[in-house]
């Protein structure tokens, strides 16, 4: 099916660890995103790339990097985890200008303890 | 920056009522608007957009939304509700290259 595919699902992570959320979108989309939701606090922008080769931090990027590796890769890096990076993160993507809206994969859950 | 504000946090419908969720915006230019909602456990799906033209939107299941500039006010709307219409819904503004959320609803339908 077309759309957003993110892997892993869910994630345990120890405090200190490293991981990489991967992210791929098979729409042909311009611009990709990432997202973190925490309850009470809706869905806040950690990075995104507006076009391939480009990328730009959002509202939370701190303790994140991000690689837009083509077209259709996108992924989140957490170089050293921390509990406060506990949360449900999603990948979307978009056709450039956005009035389309923004197509979203289904989410990792990530819990650092 | 644009911002979304979600007054309600959660709101409580008996199933066949009707339902208002609000949304006001702040944005400098004409705003693209969006509504999602989000059932527990799953991804976004998107409702409905507002990017010109007429000013109420029809959108799936059975929703619309009124763009009211002079309000800046975006409201959701459902004649009927139904018990699958419980989850937590968001709106959102697009601008600047980015979508940016309010913190969501969440609605109960009651028997």
């Amino acid at each position: 099916n077309a759309g957003v595919t993110q892997t892993p699902k869910f994630q345990v992570l120890k405090t200190g660890q490293s991981m990489t959320l991967q992210c791929a979108q098979d729409m042909n989309h311009n611009s990709m995103y990432w997202y973190r939701q925490d309850p009470g606090m809706g869905l806040r922008l950690i990075y995104y790339s507006a076009s391939e080769g480009t990328t730009d931090k959002g509202e939370v990027p701190n303790g994140y990097n991000v690689s837009r590796l083509n077209k259709r890769e996108f992924s989140l890096r957490l170089e050293s985890a921390a509990p406060s990076q506990t949360s449900v993160y999603f990948c979307a993507s978009s056709e450039a200008g956005g009035e389309d809206g923004y197509t979203f994969g289904s989410g990792t859950r990530l819990t650092v303890v | 920056a644009q911002s979304v504000t979600q007054p309600d946090i959660h709101i409580t419908v008996s199933e066949g009522a009707s339902l208002e969720l609000r949304c006001n915006y702040s944005y400098g230019a004409t705003p693209y608007l969006f509504w999602y909602v989000q059932s527990p456990g799953q991804g976004l799906q998107l409702l409905l957009k507002y990017f010109s033209g007429d000013t109420l939107v029809q959108g799936i299941k059975g929703f619309e939304a009124e763009f009211k500039r002079s309000q800046s006010s975006f409201n959701l709307r459902k004649p009927s509700v139904h018990w699958s219409d419980a989850a937590e819904y968001f709106c959102a503004v697009e601008g600047y290259s980015t979508l940016t959320f309010g913190k969501g609803t969440m609605l109960l339908v009651s028997p």
